[in-house]
């Protein structure tokens, strides 16, 4: 069946330190992949979309990554601030196309001043 | 332009009542979409909705419904609830699902007591 996993459920850095997080699936061949940042009791709010023909795509200190050969996705924030602290969810639309977006569980960010 | 509005914002039920959530899209989405979140599960999807008919549908029972009407607006109900259905439930609207950006609501808070 089709699966996607974020690689950790929480991550603590340093303030300006890069953080990376990792989205994987499994039985899927997205066209498309998008992260979204998600603060408590609000709604998640887009952040990046990469085509399956893109290998990276950037937005001021964020930057994602699209490995269609491993099934992978990077999403680093670089020079992270305390205001970054929030869960990090990666979307992916179903092979079917124009259907609702399938999430992964996230990856709850922490940055430590 | 105006978001995705979801009322309530919040709400506590009884077990085995009903409730009825509602949604706004962005104005000029056809599709809608509705998802519960948990801690334990991350986003699930319930159903979409498009031009007032159920496109797809996710793996929940029957006790959850939906309908669109014909300003886009739609509307999600639970009836016979219980205790496991606490949970943030959000609405999310986009042009085009995967290759845009979904836009989402501020969700709402259900708790059954």
């Amino acid at each position: 069946s089709q699966k996607i996993e974020q690689n950790s459920e929480a991550l603590n850095i340093q303030e300006g330190k890069t953080a990376t997080l990792t989205c994987n699936y499994t039985n899927y061949s997205p066209a498309y992949l998008q992260w979204y940042r998600q603060d408590p009791g609000r709604g998640p709010v887009f952040l990046l979309l990469i085509r399956e023909n893109e290998k990276e795509k950037r937005k001021e200190r964020l930057k994602v990554t699209f490995d269609t050969t491993l099934k992978q996705s990077l999403f680093h924030i670089t020079a992270s601030q305390p205001a970054d602290s929030a869960t990090y969810l990666c979307a992916l639309d179903r092979e079917t196309g124009n259907t609702p977006l399938v999430f992964g569980k996230g990856t709850r960010l922490s940055v430590i001043a | 332009k105006a978001g995705v509005t979801q009322t309530p914002r919040y709400l506590i039920k009884t077990r085995g009542q009903q409730v009825t959530l509602s949604c706004s899209p962005i104005s000029g989405h056809r599709s809608v979409s509705w998802y519960q979140q948990t801690p334990g599960q991350g986003l699930q999807f319930l159903f979409e909705y498009f031009s007032e008919t159920q496109r797809n549908k996710g793996n929940f029972p029957g006790r959850f419904s939906g309908r669109q009407f014909s300003n886009s607006r739609s509307e999600m109900n639970v009836s016979t609830l219980e205790l496991g259905d606490s949970a943030l439930y959000l609405c999310a609207s986009s042009l085009r699902w995967g290759s845009t950006e979904a836009f989402f609501g501020q969700g709402t808070r259900l708790t059954v007591v």
